[in-house]
């Protein structure tokens, strides 16, 4: 079984500022994971994922997330947003070894003011 | 490439009125997914087709029937469509391996 969960639905942060989006997963086998942006009325598109190679993972737009572990968590950072970053963003996770059915979190909404 | 196209964009439908929502896509990927969008839940898996020939129910799948009509189409229909049943619909598609999933624009369905 697998699962994800999103902490906070709603992130806000300055322009410029740092943006940190949580995501906790739990998984009984080593995990694939990812994480998707979806801008207003369009579908959901890669940032970037995890799967198994290195730790830290560099995605589009600067954006980066770090698989760890220990703590079953795999948050998605950019060091300074941009207005145009403004969207929903969803974790996601699939489990190695069998079929690919992708469970989503709740999704985060970040709002970025000038 | 047109990646994954969903057709319509929009529709209005009245309680108990049926429909089917189409999806196709040109990347020769074997696993197509059906979700629906509501505020706050994320994306919830309705059916999905892991390749040609078969299809499996995910999360929420009372209400609808798919067909995976060839290794390009799947498609979504509501027999009898119900209020609970507004939402946004989106397909998916993926290729092998622990790959991303590709995402069509989504159909906003409304049901009055």
């Amino acid at each position: 079984a697998q699962s994800v969960t999103q902490l906070g639905s709603h992130v806000s942060v300055s322009e410029g500022a740092l943006v940190l989006l949580r995501c906790n997963y739990s998984s009984s086998v080593p995990p694939y994971l990812f994480w998707y942006v979806q801008y207003p009325n369009q579908g959901l598109q890669l940032l970037l994922k995890y799967t198994s190679a290195a730790t830290l993972v560099k995605g589009i737009n600067d954006f980066e997330a770090e698989f760890k572990k220990s703590e079953t968590s795999f948050h998605l950072t950019k060091p300074s947003a941009h207005m145009s970053d403004a969207a929903e963003y969803f974790c996601a996770v699939s489990l190695s070894g069998g079929s690919y059915i992708p469970t989503f979190g709740r999704g985060t909404s970040l709002i970025v003011h000038p | 490439n047109a990646g994954v196209t969903q057709t319509p964009k929009f529709q209005v439908l009245k309680t108990g009125q049926s429909m089917t929502l189409q999806c196709a896509q040109d990347m020769n990927h074997n696993s197509m997914y059906w979700y629906r969008q509501d505020p706050g839940m994320g994306l919830r898996l309705i059916y999905y087709s892991a390749s040609e020939g078969t299809t499996d129910k995910g999360e929420v799948p009372n209400g609808y029937n798919v067909s995976r009509l060839n290794k390009r189409e799947f498609s979504l229909r509501l027999e009898s469509a119900a209020p609970s049943q507004t939402s946004v619909y989106f397909c998916a598609s993926l290729s092998t391996g622990p790959g991303e999933q590709y995402f069509g624009p989504g159909t906003r369905l409304t049901v009055t």
